[in-house]
């Protein structure tokens, strides 16, 4: 696709339910990045993939959050027994590559907005 | 930790105005340094990318300039428009090109 796409836009659960959040990043990105953005604040890092590899898991805030991206492509952010804290935009993002060091650009989807009642 | 700080949090502006959004961080040993835009309810649009060898960078309008030394960023945007109208963010990258993101200016440009 042209961006990178989220599913599903919106989400509301009750308190102790499981989600699963997904990103499909744009087709040929290596890179792929979770963030958590809670109301009036900016995102905040939770995970990052290269490929199907998980190489930074240090932001996810316990262990009821997981993250997957069995082959390399689209990646699911789940929550297990959700928590009213938890209510935050979920953003993904993706990048080209890691080359040598170099940056590359992270393109962001338009987020799920979940919310734990 | 690194720490990143935008000021003001808050701007509101007649239409064509000039104005400068400030970004300072705490750790220089960064990679690079984006700012975003978010309009209410979506995702983020990147506007401009500045890597740690660079000064500065611009597109249209936007102009950003990158101090690694002082720990500041600065985004000028000339002859501001309602379109603007939006929350800009500054993020700063080091490590696994993970960021880390300041908590916003919010710009108003009135008509």
């Amino acid at each position: 696709g042209a961006g990178v796409s989220q599913s599903p836009r919106y989400k509301v659960a009750k308190r102790g339910q499981d989600v699963a959040l997904r990103c499909d990043p744009i087709s040929g990105h290596v890179s792929l990045f979770w963030y958590q953005q809670a109301l009036g604040q900016g995102p905040e890092f939770l995970t990052y993939f290269q490929n199907e590899a998980q190489l930074d898991k240090s932001g996810l805030p316990s262990d009821r959050f997981f993250a997957e991206r069995p082959e390399g492509s689209v990646s699911t952010l789940k929550i297990q027994r959700t928590q009213q804290e938890d209510s935050a935009v979920y953003l993904c993002a993706s990048s080209l590559a890691l080359r040598f060091g170099v940056y590359n650009e992270q393109f962001f989807g338009p987020g799920t907005r979940l919310t734990v009642l | 930790k690194q720490e990143v700080t935008q000021i003001p949090a808050a701007l509101s502006v007649p239409e064509g105005e000039n104005l400068v959004l400030n970004c300072s961080f705490t750790d220089s040993a960064i990679y690079n340094l984006q700012w975003f835009r978010q309009d209410p309810g979506k995702g983020l649009t990147s506007l401009l990318l500045i890597q740690s060898s660079q000064r500065e960078q611009t597109s249209g309008r936007l102009n950003a300039s990158l101090d690694k030394s002082s720990g500041r960023s600065t985004l000028y945007i000339a002859a501001s428009q309602p379109g603007d109208s939006a929350t800009y963010l500054c993020a700063v990258g080091r490590g696994f090109q993970k960021l880390v993101f300041g908590t916003g200016t919010r710009l108003l440009v009135s008509p």
